[in-house]
C-alpha cells in the first residue's frame, strides 16, 4: 500500500496568513494527488485534483504543487471559512489512500 | 444538479451485516463510478472500494478482507455498500462519491450525506 504523510498534524493560524500543508507518498504517485476540505459533520470537498488543477467552484487562493512523492497545498491569504480539516489522496494505485489530516485552528 | 442522497443511520450487533444505499441524480448514471470511504469517530478518511456505474467493474481494500461488496442498481440509480462480519471497529460514517471514468486517475467530486453505523451489543 502506499502511504501518505501530512505535515503538519495541526496548526494554527490567522485569518489573512499564507499557509502551506505538504502531503508525501511512500512511492510514486505521477500526478495523481487530490486535495479535500473536511468541515466538521460534514463530508469531504474536492479542492485541487491531479495535483495541481482546481476545482470548479474553488477559490483561487487555494493552489497546489509537485509531483512523484511530495505535494504541497498551498492557501493564500487564509479565510475565516478556511478553518477545516484538509486530506491528500492518491489516487495511483489501489487501495486509494488518504494522508492523516492536518486540521487548520483559528490563532 | 448533482445529488447523492444515502440512507440513514443504522445500528447494529457485532457479527451482522449492514447494506448503506445511495441514490444518485442529476447526471447520468454510468458515466460516472462511485467510491466508498469510510470515516471513524474523530479518525481520518479510509477507503474502502470503487465500482463502475457502466460496467459493474469493481476495487476493494484487502482492509475488509472479503467483508466488503459494492453493487450497482443503474434502474434505480443506486450503488450499495454491503458490509459483513461487523465489529465495533466498524462504527463509521459511510460516505459514497462519485467519480467520472476509472479509479486511476480519479478525483471524488461529489459526496453524499453520508450514513453513521453504529456497531454495538
Amino acid at each position: 500500500d502506499i502511504h501518505m504523510t501530512q505535515s503538519p498534524s495541526s496548526l494554527s493560524a490567522s485569518v489573512g496568513d499564507r499557509l502551506t500543508i505538504t502531503c508525501r507518498a511512500s512511492q510514486t504517485v505521477s500526478i495523481h494527488l487530490n486535495w479535500y476540505q473536511q468541515k466538521p459533520g460534514k463530508a469531504p470537498n474536492l479542492l485541487i485534483y491531479s495535483t495541481s488543477s482546481l476545482q470548479s467552484g474553488v477559490p483561487s487562493r487555494f493552489s497546489g504543487s509537485g509531483s512523484g512523492t511530495d505535494f504541497t497545498l498551498t492557501i493564500d491569504s487564509l479565510q475565516p471559512e478556511d478553518f477545516a480539516t484538509y486530506y491528500c489522496q492518491q489516487t495511483y494505485n489501489i487501495p486509494l489512500t488518504f494522508g492523516g489530516g492536518t486540521k487548520v485552528e483559528i490563532k | 444538479q448533482v445529488q447523492l442522497v444515502q440512507s440513514g443511520a443504522e445500528e447494529k450487533n457485532p457479527g451482522a451485516s449492514v447494506k448503506v444505499s445511495c441514490k444518485a441524480s442529476g447526471y447520468s448514471f454510468s458515466t460516472y463510478g462511485f467510491h466508498w470511504v469510510r470515516q471513524a469517530p474523530g479518525q481520518g478518511l479510509e477507503w474502502m472500494g470503487w465500482i463502475s456505474a457502466g460496467t459493474g467493474n469493481t476495487k476493494y481494500s484487502q482492509s475488509f478482507q472479503g467483508r466488503l461488496t459494492i453493487t450497482r442498481d443503474a434502474t434505480t440509480s443506486t450503488t450499495h455498500m454491503e458490509l459483513r462480519s461487523l465489529r465495533s471497529e466498524d462504527t463509521a460514517v459511510y460516505y459514497c462519491a462519485n467519480t467520472r471514468g476509472t479509479w486511476y486517475g480519479a478525483h471524488l467530486d461529489y459526496w453524499a450525506q453520508g450514513t453513521l453505523v453504529t456497531v454495538s451489543s
